[in-house]
């Protein structure tokens, strides 16, 4: 069974960088079958899909964050992570990490979440 | 690249049927049988309904089904069961290997 697991800091001040980490058990990393993913929700909004990452190097972000994002994978670790900098208030989110098959595009396996506050 | 449309709420009685639709484009749900349906329930994580449009999971409820005419796409329950209280997104593939969501719909067991 594939699990996630969504880490990092809960507050963040505004234009700093938002850092998060999402460790994979229960499957390897190094497998071809997945591209790893962010997705956040947005308070009183719907749910806003940040990027995606494979084990090979594709990634593929979000237009609206790409300038200011950066997704990246330690197979080592088996954990990916999340990199958003110049953040602001409108990027206060539950942030979630997900699974997407590979060649398909939706999300099978998700984390619990974690909150995250851009605030002074 | 804009959010599908969803209803804000939609209700209805136990036992009876309920359809939540997802508006998008030529763009996205026009163009791609790749729309993929979530359930969320209160602190709990998405959990995936029908992807590949109308196909389940296994696991989920026959109760749940999805369709598409043009550039709307549909998720029906039927037999509305209280455990069915839910938060529920839709998500359409748009092209360069992006993806799109919905504004998500809360469905009220009356």
């Amino acid at each position: 069974q594939v699990q996630l697991q969504e880490s990092g800091p809960g507050l963040v001040k505004p234009s700093q960088t938002l850092s998060l980490t999402c460790t994979v058990s229960g499957v390897s990393m190094s497998s071809a079958d997945y591209y790893w993913s962010w997705i956040r929700r947005l308070p009183g909004k719907g749910l806003e899909w940040i990027g995606y990452i494979h084990s090979s190097g594709y990634s593929y972000y979000n237009p609206s964050l790409k300038s200011r994002l950066t997704i990246s994978v330690d197979t080592s670790e088996n954990q990916f992570s999340l990199k958003l900098t110049s953040v602001t208030a409108a990027d206060t989110a539950l942030y979630y990490c997900a699974t997407k098959p590979n060649s398909l595009y939706h999300f099978d396996y998700w984390g619990q979440g974690t909150l995250v506050t851009v605030s002074s | 690249q804009s959010a599908l449309t969803q209803p804000a709420s939609v209700s209805g009685s136990p036992g009876q049927s309920i359809t939540i639709s997802c508006t998008g484009t030529s763009s996205n749900v026009g163009s791609y049988n790749l729309v993929s349906w979530y359930q969320q329930h209160p602190g709990k994580a998405p959990k995936l309904m029908i992807y590949e449009g109308s196909k389940r999971p296994s696991g989920v409820s026959n109760r749940f089904s999805g369709s598409k005419s043009g550039n709307t796409a549909s998720l029906t329950i039927s037999g509305l069961q209280a455990e069915d209280e839910a938060d529920y997104y839709c998500c359409s593939y748009a092209g360069s290997s992006t993806v799109v969501f919905g504004g998500g719909t809360k469905v009220t067991v009356l």
